[in-house]
C-alpha cells in the first residue's frame, strides 16, 4: 500500500498562475484534509471532506478550492496564486469522520510563489 | 473555539536527559488530545493520543503524556533523549467533531 501520495514534491509558481495539488489514498478513508504549514504557526487547517462529494472549509480557506468526486482522490486547487500562499502543504486522511482518529500524512508538497 | 499552545519553540536536550515538551490546550468541550512527531522533510505522524480513559498515555518510541484537565496540559515526556528524537512535535486538540487545531510546534535537538 502506497498510503498518502502528493504531487508533486516541490513546485514554483508565478503571481497569478493556477495549479493543482493532488492527493490520493489507498486506505479507503472517508476523512481527507488540506493543511498548510508555515514556520511557527504549525498546521492550520484549509479545507476537509467527510466523505465523497462532501467538503467543508477549515481555518483558511480563502483562495483554495477543493472538490470530492471520489474516495480515493482530493485535489486542492489555487484559483489564483500569491506570495501568502508559499507554504508547504500537507494532505492527510482518517478512517472516519471524528476527531478522535489517528490522521495519516502525506510528504507533503512544498510551493514557492513569486 | 479551540486553541493550542506549546511553550519554547525550540528545546535542546544531552542524549539521555529527560525531555520534556509542553502542551497546554483551550477547549470548550472535553478534549481530544495528540502529539505528532514530525523528522525532517516527512509527513506528520502520531506519537500518542488521548480520547477518554487512563489519564497517562504511552505511545510509540518510549514517550508519554499525562492529560491533566485542572492544568488544561498534555505534556509530553520521555525519560531518555536518543538521538534519533530530534525532529519538530506538534500538540493538537479536537472538538469532538470534525477539527483538529495544531499547536505552533516544538524543535527538539539532542546534544551528543
Amino acid at each position: 500500500n502506497a498510503g498518502v501520495t502528493q504531487t508533486p514534491k516541490f513546485q514554483v509558481l508565478k503571481t497569478g498562475q493556477s495549479m493543482t495539488l493532488q492527493c490520493a489514498q489507498d486506505m479507503n478513508h472517508e476523512y481527507m484534509s488540506w493543511y498548510r504549514q508555515d514556520p511557527g504557526m504549525g498546521l492550520r487547517l484549509i479545507h476537509y471532506s467527510v466523505g465523497a462529494g462532501i467538503t467543508d472549509q477549515g481555518e483558511v480557506p480563502n483562495g483554495y478550492n477543493v472538490s470530492r468526486s471520489t474516495t480515493e482522490d482530493f485535489p486542492l486547487r489555487l484559483l489564483s496564486a500569491a506570495p501568502s500562499q508559499t507554504s508547504v502543504y500537507f494532505c492527510a486522511t482518517a478512517a472516519t469522520q471524528g476527531s478522535y482518529n489517528e490522521q495519516f500524512f502525506g510528504p507533503g508538497t512544498r510551493l514557492t510563489v513569486l | 473555539a479551540q486553541s493550542v499552545t506549546q511553550l519554547g519553540s525550540h528545546v535542546s536536550v544531552s542524549e539521555g536527559a529527560l525531555v520534556l515538551l509542553r502542551c497546554n490546550y483551550s477547549s470548550s468541550v472535553p478534549p481530544y488530545l495528540f502529539w505528532y512527531v514530525q523528522y525532517p522533510n516527512q509527513g506528520l505522524q502520531l506519537l500518542l493520543k488521548y480520547t477518554t480513559g487512563a489519564t497517562l498515555v504511552k505511545g510509540i518510541n518510549g514517550f508519554e503524556a499525562e492529560f491533566k484537565k485542572s492544568e488544561t496540559s498534555f505534556h509530553l515526556t520521555k525519560p531518555s533523549a536518543h538521538m534519533s528524537d530530534a525532529a519538530e512535535y506538534f500538540c493538537a486538540v479536537s472538538d469532538r467533531r470534525d477539527k483538529v487545531i495544531f499547536g505552533p510546534g516544538t524543535s527538539l535537538s539532542v546534544i551528543p
